[in-house]
């Protein structure tokens, strides 16, 4: 059964910096592409970031590009998610996701699996 | 960034009857691998999204039959053929075969 387990999130203040992780079991990680979506509170899915299987191939949301630093290791099963500058706006829920394929390159997506969220909130 | 426009965005519906959710975007959803990338999600309140349908019209594994997704090339649809009290919750489209993939605004469904 696949399993994400997202961790990281809290409370910082605008400028500052998180790391969000996401922990995979249950299926063989490193042969799948991954992303990050986030849910504002009461909002809707906004689609933040994806790599392929091998990380030679990343995507970013306008909203992120420039701030947001996506990252895995395959041996420790574990997606990563580098977040820098951050802004009021980014407060949201932030799920792991798992891709239906490697994705050599990043220019189409289809989740399947997602995990249950990590918490972010940016504010002073 | 294609926009994917769902409709209604709110629906009461007494139990055992039907719902249908319409996902437009205005551009075509075909790959050039002839591939459609839209799927439909499921989030109950206090949860994480669960996938539904892939590519239009596939099933996912457990997802109850009174679920069924059909449309092609820009209109889709959400078809629950006989609502249950577990069908509460938010139901969004996704497209994934244009760059950066994008999400319908979602549709709450709530018991009468």
């Amino acid at each position: 059964e696949v399993h994400l387990v997202e961790s990281g999130g809290g409370l910082a203040q605008p400028g500052r910096s998180l790391r969000l992780s996401c922990a995979a079991s249950g299926f063989s990680f490193g042969d799948y592409a991954m992303h990050w979506v986030r849910q504002p509170p009461g909002k809707g899915l906004e689609w933040v970031s994806a790599l392929s299987w091998n990380s030679g191939s990343m995507g970013y949301a306008d909203s992120v590009r420039g701030r947001f630093t996506i990252s895995r290791d395959n041996a420790k099963n574990s997606l990563y998610l580098q977040m820098n500058s951050l802004r009021p706006e980014d407060t949201a829920m932030y799920f792991c996701a798992k891709d239906t394929a490697l994705r050599d390159i990043i220019d189409l997506s289809d989740i399947d699996f997602w995990g249950q969220g990590t918490p972010v909130t940016v504010s002073s | 960034d294609v926009v994917m426009t769902q409709s209604p965005l709110s629906l009461s519906v007494t139990l055992g009857q039907p719902a249908s959710i319409s996902c437009r975007s205005r551009h075509s959803l075909v790959h050039s691998s002839g591939n459609t990338y839209l799927n439909w999600f499921h989030q109950r309140p206090g949860q994480s999204p669960r996938r539904l349908i892939y590519k239009v019209s596939n099933r996912d594994s457990g997802v109850p039959d009174r679920f069924s997704g059909s449309g092609s090339g820009t209109d889709f649809t959400l078809k629950i053929s006989g609502v249950e009290a577990e069908d509460v919750g938010v139901y969004y489209c996704m497209q994934g075969t244009h760059w950066p993939p994008t999400f319908g605004q979602g549709t709450k469904v709530e018991i009468k």
